[in-house]
């Protein structure tokens, strides 16, 4: 099956700073891909659609400016989270859809000292 | 917009019986994909199996097989003699159209235990 990759699986960086997490697409073109954010035995909550040429697409209540996101290539999505403090601490994971199905790579954890 | 339910957070099973968790959905839309993940400790999203809903029946993937019941909006998931591997948060996931760059939603998830 399709492979999504994320990079780095975990990360600790001091507040004030910030974080690129990658995400590709192995095997396959993604002209879009999905940033998710989870919190300890809570659901995938979408933060936004990142497209491939073009601007990603936010969902409500995400800060732009906090979470950037440059979809660089066909194969790769990176999430930049800015000025990071302790409450961006979480698991983060991208996914990619190909025929049909959403393949998702296997999530970064981000703690913010 | 669409929401998924899952109403019940936990859920526990003893080796070798069935369990059934559950999934309600709301949608306004005729054509859609519910999918059922599966993420293990290790957090990796797997999906177990998935449905159109064009399709009546039912689709089924060595053990686990849902309950599609498109009127009533519900999405059961079935786990047929249950293992120790099957432990694991469960989410229920709509995706609006056949449109592969559709996001997905997804439930609140569901914890199952399974004992020996």
């Amino acid at each position: 099956g399709a492979v999504v990759s994320q990079h780095p699986s975990w990360v600790i960086c001091k507040s004030g700073t910030s974080v690129k997490i990658e995400c590709r697409s192995l095997d396959f073109q993604a002209t879009t891909m999905f940033w998710y954010r989870q919190f300890p035995k809570q659901s995938l909550m979408l933060m936004a659609t990142s497209n491939e040429g073009s601007k990603a697409t936010y969902e409500q209540g995400v800060e732009k400016d906090k979470f950037l996101i440059n979809h660089a290539s066909l194969t790769l999505s990176t999430l930049t989270v800015t000025s990071a403090h302790p409450e961006d601490s979480s698991f983060y994971i991208c996914s990619a859809p190909r025929g049909g199905e959403l393949f998702f790579g296997e999530g970064s954890r981000l703690t913010v000292l | 917009a669409q929401t998924v339910t899952q109403s019940q957070p936990e859920m526990s099973v003893q080796e070798a019986e069935t369990v059934t968790l559950s999934c309600t959905y709301d949608t306004s839309e005729s054509d859609y994909y519910l999918f059922w993940y599966k993420q293990p400790p290790s957090r990796q999203m797997i999906l177990v199996i998935r449905q159109e809903a064009y399709k009546q029946q039912n689709a089924t993937e060595n053990r686990f097989s849902v309950n599609f019941q498109k009127a009533a909006k519900s999405f059961s998931l079935k786990i047929s003699d249950s293992q120790l591997g099957d432990a694991a948060m469960y989410f229920c996931a709509y995706r609006r159209s056949r449109t592969s760059g559709s996001r997905l939603t997804f439930g609140e998830g569901t914890q199952l235990t399974v004992n020996p």
